[in-house]
């Protein structure tokens, strides 16, 4: 059974400091990292996505991948009220041909 | 580009009832993924359909069945509805890419059963 394991949280930190999200995944021959927003009552949209172990930047956002230790994170520099959301982890088992499997997610909640 | 798009938004249906939620890709994207949502489980994967085939299955009972078609648009069913199928439904469409299916997510269906 693989899987995905995210502390559910929620995770509080105030307006402009670095919120910290971290997964976990049970699968070594996982390939492909993603790590998804969710706003209350929307659907999922994917904020970045990682393949390669350490870190990947994109303005407040770095994700950092530790194949060794299967290990994912996702910090949010700056962080804003508008980033309060749940953040799903998703892993890829390999490229294309295998279903996603997402954790049950992070409730992040930044405190003005 | 348009989105991938979900109809309906919105449904609710009774026991024993069946339904059939749609939905259409991102253009140019030939894989559709289907997912439940609740919140005790989280998103838990249905099925993976590609150039009208089913490519993978989750673990959920035959009252689940999904398909589609040339147009890359895909349709589930959920036939002797139950309680516990009260959930959002989530359709993702993918293409591939270098290292990995990067899939988008509709604006999901939400069904509620009484």
């Amino acid at each position: 059974q693989k899987e995905v394991e995210q502390n559910s949280g929620p995770l509080s930190v105030p307006e402009g400091a670095i919120a910290s999200l971290n997964c976990t995944y049970s699968d070594r021959g996982s390939q492909s990292f993603f790590w998804y927003r969710q706003y209350s009552g929307k659907s999922p949209e994917l904020i970045m996505f990682i393949y390669s172990n350490g870190d990947k930047e994109d303005g407040r956002f770095t994700a950092q991948l530790n194949k060794a230790s299967q290990y994912v994170s996702l910090l949010i520099r700056d962080s804003q009220p508008s980033d309060s959301a749940t953040y799903l982890c998703a892993v890829n088992e390999s490229p294309g041909n295998t279903p996603l499997v997402f954790g049950k997610g992070t409730r992040l909640s930044v405190i003005a | 580009k348009a989105g991938v798009t979900q109809t309906p938004r919105y449904l609710i249906k009774t026991r024993g009832q069946q339904v059939t939620l749609s939905c259409s890709p991102i253009s140019g994207h030939r894989s559709v993924s289907w997912y439940q949502q609740t919140p005790g489980q989280g998103l838990q994967f249905l099925f993976e359909y590609f150039s009208e085939t089913q490519r993978n299955k989750g673990n959920f009972p035959g009252r689940f069945s999904g398909r589609q078609f040339s147009n890359s648009r895909s349709e589930m069913n959920v036939s002797t509805l139950e309680l516990g199928d009260s959930a959002l439904y989530l359709c993702a469409s993918s293409s591939p890419t270098g290292g990995g299916n990067i899939q988008y997510f509709g604006a999901g269906t939400r069904l509620s059963v009484l």
